[in-house]
């Protein structure tokens, strides 16, 4: 069983909606982060939050709101997408964000189709 | 810059037999991680296997092995015994010291043959 567990496991919206996706881990791991993953492809990052602040924004659209409520929870905000950002997106956490020998544990990801 | 190259984009093994997936990477930092994870179809990325770079010997997990040559920056991964639940999409990382960033190699596709 996976310790990082994302809602929804699937997600179907349209253009216009605003929806949320969940994440939530209890491993103590102090950073967090979003990956965007297309298929057949790497994991992309999006954000990275470590002690519940963000550090990392890799030039996400606006579109994409993160959030991170406590080091247990990770939510990421979505608004007005486009059909090219359908994709699934994992979650992910780690003990240390600057530490080379700490690993990601990643959630079942959540598979978003825009329509 | 960080680089992970995985040259081989699909792999067919047979059942019970052994099979490597090459890994090379490319760093002019000291202090490395490198990691190996199976993703099936089902999303789930699966963490399997560390080496350090300091780590002199070859980490193994079950029936995984990571052979860990330094000088030639490869950390290719054994799958031992496969199994056809090993099916899977197989991305080799790195992680440095500095930074957020882990640095994914573009995936190996692994079949496993009845």
């Amino acid at each position: 069983d996976t310790e990082v567990t994302q809602t929804p496991k699937h997600l179907v919206m349209g253009m216009t909606n605003k929806k949320s996706l969940k994440c939530e881990q209890h491993m103590g791991h102090r950073a967090m982060y979003w990956y965007k993953q297309k298929a057949k492809k790497p994991p992309e990052l999006m954000f990275v939050y470590s002690y519940e602040k963000l550090s990392i924004n890799e030039s996400v659209p606006s579109r994409f709101s993160p959030e991170c409520p406590n080091s247990s929870l990770l939510n990421l905000h979505l608004h007005a997408l486009q059909p090219e950002d359908s994709a699934l997106y994992l979650c992910a956490s780690s003990y240390r964000v600057d530490s080379y020998n700490s690993p990601l544990h990643f959630g079942n990801g959540t598979r978003l189709t825009v329509t | 810059a960080q680089k992970i190259t995985q040259t081989q984009p699909g792999m067919f093994v047979q059942e019970k037999e052994a099979v490597t997936l090459d890994c090379t990477y490319d760093t002019s930092d000291q202090s490395y991680g490198l990691f190996w994870y199976k993703q099936p179809s089902s999303g789930e990325m699966i963490f399997l296997i560390y080496q350090g770079s300091y780590d002199e010997q070859n980490a193994t997990e079950g029936r995984y092995s990571l052979n860990f040559q330094k000088a030639r920056k490869s950390a290719n991964l054994v799958i031992s015994a496969s199994q056809l639940g090993d099916s899977a999409m197989y991305f080799c990382a790195m992680r440095i010291n500095t930074g957020n960033q882990f640095y994914f190699g573009t995936g190996t596709s692994l079949t496993v043959i009845p």
